[in-house]
């Protein structure tokens, strides 16, 4: 599972509230991620980074920021949630070297938006 | 820009039956293809990729470029096979995911 780990795993948020989603990996994984898992919709990349500060956005970014200051931290920021980003949140990392794309996966954080 | 079409959102087999989960994916370069599977309530893995050539778990999936296809097959399902499947493309920097087929194979 590469060392990923998300926080927090849950959270019920109000609907203009900021909320920071975080990841962290142990691998030393060069590149990272940020999708969003809905139904019908599988799941969607929000962000991604290819490097620390090296960002850039993916299919769904409106409403999301990103920052990564570190290699093995990720975080995801709503700066001011809306009920339409209620979503399972995915973080994930891949090597970026000969077994590059091989895009190991935390557990998930589920977010609500009231 | 890269997209993967899953057709089917679910798909069910009685176990013992062959099972086939359409991938169908648009790229202009050469693509990298994976699959990927989400048991219940726990987090997606590594399924197979195309350019291992490998079986797993009695799956195996094949490029097909002229069909731009990489459909996922397994001649006998098994019970615990269900899950949600999700074929994946590799682009430039990014993975890009299919929407997913949930496959129940019922006993």
């Amino acid at each position: 599972d590469a060392g990923i780990t998300q926080s927090p795993r849950h959270k019920v948020t109000e609907t203009g509230t900021p909320v920071t989603l975080r990841c962290h990996q142990t691998e030393n994984h060069r590149y990272m991620y940020w999708y969003r898992q809905d139904p019908g919709h599988g799941l969607r990349l929000i962000h991604y980074s290819y490097g620390v500060k090296d960002t850039d956005k993916g299919e769904v970014s409106d409403g999301y920021s990103v920052s990564r200051s570190k290699t093995e931290d990720f975080l995801l920021t709503l700066e001011s949630a809306t009920s339409s980003q209620t979503s399972v949140y995915f973080c994930a990392s891949d090597t970026g070297t000969g077994n590059r794309n091989t895009i190991y996966f935390g557990e998930g954080s589920w977010l609500t938006v009231v | 820009a890269q997209r993967v079409t899953q057709p089917e959102k679910l798909l069910s087999v009685f176990k013992g039956a062959p099972v086939e989960l359409k991938c169908n994916y648009s790229y202009s370069g050469s693509p990298e293809l994976f699959w990927y599977v989400q048991y219940s309530r726990q987090r997606l893995q590594l399924l197979l990729r195309h350019i291992s050539r490998e079986s797993i778990k009695g799956f195996t999936a094949d490029l097909n470029k002229g069909e731009t296809s990489f459909h996922l097959k397994k001649p006998f399902a098994q019970e615990e096979d269900s899950a949600m499947y999700y074929c994946a493309l590799s682009g430039d920097n990014d993975m890009r995911f299919g929407a997913g087929t949930r496959l129940t194979v019922k006993p």
